[in-house]
């Protein structure tokens, strides 16, 4: 069965810090994977995605993620954080399930950024 | 675009009381989703309709939830009777799937209360 993991449900780093975040897949097929971003009291915000091709995709506010088949890993990166990426994450698959396409979503991990 | 909206953005509620949240997706997306997200159990897909239609509603908790789409912009959520379980945040996401799989369009959320 398709599934994503999310190993970390919280990590705190200093502002000006790099940041990774971890993310695991299950699915048979060549994967559609994603990264959204929640902020407090609002809904997801597209990240980044990956369909094919170069396996390092940039996304918005300075975010990357790299798609690694032999470790079924999708890690979302940023070279320096700042205090406005405080949020939760969210890494899903998009997967061809129940005859249409479904966006499995991980359990999320939460980052706290410290001044 | 003004995105997906969702009304109302909080909502308070008695026990055992009819409540009906509402989402007008993209203009031109085809797809919409229903999820609840929880502390304990995260991101929950209840349904999904494609072309007005509830193609999976598997995930609908039980017979107190329903939902419709009578037309390409505008689908609603009910709960009937609602119960103190049923607090959660519930978001509503479209897709146009004809121009291929891109993720989705989240709408900001309804943050339902039972009480």
């Amino acid at each position: 069965a398709q599934s994503v993991t999310q190993p970390d449900i919280h990590i705190t780093v200093s502002e000006g810090a790099s940041l990774e975040l971890r993310c695991n897949y299950s699915y048979g097929a060549t994967p559609y994977l994603f990264w959204y971003v929640q902020s407090p009291g609002q809904g997801l915000q597209l990240l980044l995605k990956y369909f094919s091709g170069d396996t390092l995709v940039q996304g918005i506010k300075g975010f990357e993620a790299e798609f690694k088949r032999s470790q079924s890993s999708f890690n979302l990166r940023k070279p320096s954080v700042h205090w406005s990426d405080a949020a939760e994450y969210f890494c899903a698959v998009g997967a061809f399930s129940g005859g249409y396409n479904k966006l499995i979503f991980g359990a999320g991990t939460r980052l706290a950024v410290h001044p | 675009d003004a995105g997906v909206i969702q009304s109302p953005r909080h909502e308070v509620t008695e026990m055992g009381q009819e409540v009906t949240l509402r989402c007008k997706p993209i203009s031109g997306h085809n797809s919409l989703f229903w999820y609840r997200q929880t502390m304990m159990r995260g991101l929950e897909l209840l349904i999904y309709f494609n072309n007005n239609v509830p193609i999976d509603d598997s995930g609908m908790p039980e017979d107190r939830f329903s939902a419709k789409m009578p037309n390409a912009s505008f689908s609603t959520l009910k709960i009937q009777p609602s119960e103190p379980r049923d607090s959660a945040v519930y978001f509503c996401a479209s897709t146009d799937t004809t121009q291929g799989y891109y993720g989705y369009t989240f709408g900001s959320g309804t943050r339902l209360t039972v009480v």
